[in-house]
């Protein structure tokens, strides 16, 4: 049964930095790609990233570029969401997803997300 | 990038049928044939519904139901039962690589 499971959420001051793991099992983690997806208190769901199942595209909602990182270690079954120059606005729960697809390229993408994790929370404050 | 719309909030009784709409552009909703949908109790993960406009993933009631029609996106639930009661959300391909989604319909069951 294939689970994902977040962590690395917590308290951060603005401008600092943190790391979100997502760790895959009960499917081949290396022939999907990842996305994260976050909430914010009270708030709709809000699409941040996407990674490539072979980590070859990365995508990112605007609000994020130039501020967050998503990689991935296949070897670990783990997709990681680094995150710069945090604000208040960052503060959310933050859900990592499978992406429906498998070995999508480009030309494949379907842009839907079959399995989530249960989320880590991210509260950004001085 | 704007979130498609969708009404903040709908209510039904017990055994009736009801539909939320997601409405965006012909640049996302409109235009490409990559609608989802989700649903999310208070507290939970989300979980999804539908993809692909229409399709159902295995183990999914056929309750739900959904559709397009140009800009609007709609998802129909039919026998509402105590348990549909959550939020809805529609995502839509906004560009290569990246999805949007709408701001979510609260349901609540009478």
């Amino acid at each position: 049964q294939a689970q994902l499971v977040e962590s690395g959420g917590g308290v951060v001051q603005p401008g600092g930095s943190l790391r979100l793991s997502c760790a895959a099992s009960g499917f081949t983690f290396s022939n999907y790609g990842t996305h994260w997806v976050r909430q914010a208190p009270g708030k709709g769901l809000e699409w941040v990233a996407f990674i490539r199942y072979d980590g070859s595209n990365k995508y990112y909602t605007d609000s994020v570029k130039g501020r967050f990182t998503i990689s991935r270690d296949n070897s670990r079954n783990t997709v990681y969401l680094l995150m710069n120059s945090l604000g208040p606005e960052d503060t959310a729960d933050y859900y990592c997803a499978k992406d429906g697809v498998e070995k999508a390229t480009i030309a494949d993408y379907q842009y839907y997300m079959d399995v989530w994790g249960k989320g880590t929370t991210v509260t950004v404050s001085s | 990038q704007s979130a498609l719309t969708q009404p903040a909030s709908v209510s039904g009784s017990p055994g009736q049928s009801i539909t939320f709409s997601c409405t965006g552009s012909n640049s996302d909703v409109g235009g490409y044939d990559y609608v989802s949908w989700y649903q999310q109790h208070a507290g939970k993960a989300p979980k999804l519904m539908i993809y692909g406009v229409t399709n159902r993933p295995s183990g999914i009631s056929n309750r739900f139901s959904a559709s397009k029609s140009g800009n609007t996106a709609s998802l129909t639930i039919s026998g509402l039962q105590a348990e549909d009661e959550a939020a809805y959300y529609c995502t839509s391909y906004l560009r290569t690589g990246t999805l949007v989604f709408g701001g979510g319909t609260k349901l609540t069951v009478l």
